[in-house]
């Protein structure tokens, strides 16, 4: 049970550069939640989705775009990378039952953008 | 809006003793769930106490306790007997139900460190 994976685990894009960051949890979550996290604070909600198929925005969604084709994976496009861009991005899930819906943190991606 | 303020941005403590973090919120959500967090400078985030709006009694998980305050809208968390690995970020959130999703916020983070 790997629990939830994200790859690559450090990245630098140049301006204008697009990638993906991957996500894939084993626990069978229906909720999947990407967060930025930029130096001294605390977490940002840029998309979530409650289950396969169906994605919403998160307090920064801006130049983000994501898919949820299977509950296993969550994937988060960038496009036209920009150096407000750079920060470490978490991916997350949580099980829909369940008295207190804790989230279980993948390990993070480090993205610079120069 | 959910707001979630955390004012300490630095903490020290001797190694052994008690530690309290604040934490206050803001909602107007009835129903809510309040949850810690610690990021050790590996990074990963780790799950360490939850306090539902209706519960109550105070959570505890080992060494963590929650000291809720629903009337004052704060969530702080209490670390008993501190030991040298609990130096780390902590991070107060909490989460709110948005058309039956589960939205969260997070606040700034604590940095604690914990003194031999």
């Amino acid at each position: 049970n790997a629990g939830v994976t994200q790859t690559p685990k450090f990245r630098i894009l140049k301006i204008g550069q697009s990638m993906t960051l991957q996500c894939t949890q084993d626990m069978n979550h229906n909720y999947m939640y990407w967060y930025r996290q930029d130096p001294g604070m605390g977490l940002k909600l840029i998309y979530y989705s409650v289950g396969a198929g169906i994605t919403d925005k998160g307090e920064v969604p801006n130049g983000y775009n994501v898919s949820r084709s299977t509950t296993e994976d969550f994937p988060l496009r960038l496009e036209l990378a920009a150096p407000s861009q750079t920060s470490v991005y978490f991916c997350a899930s949580r099980e829909t039952s369940g008295r207190g819906g804790e989230q279980f943190f993948g390990p993070g991606t480090r993205l610079t953008v120069l | 809006a959910q707001k979630i303020t955390q004012t300490q941005p630095g903490m020290f403590v001797q190694e052994k003793e008690a530690v309290t973090l604040d934490c206050t919120y803001d909602t107007s959500d009835q129903s809510y769930g309040l949850f810690w967090y610690k990021q050790p400078s590996s990074g990963e985030m780790i799950f360490l106490i939850y306090q539902g709006s209706y519960d109550e009694q105070n959570a505890t998980e080992g060494r963590y306790s929650l000291n809720f305050q629903k009337a004052r809208k704060s969530a702080n968390l209490v670390i008993s007997a501190s030991q040298l690995g609990d130096s780390a970020m902590y991070f107060c959130a909490m989460r709110r139900a948005s058309g039956g999703s589960y939205i969260p916020t997070f606040g700034r983070g604590t940095s604690l460190i914990v003194h031999p």
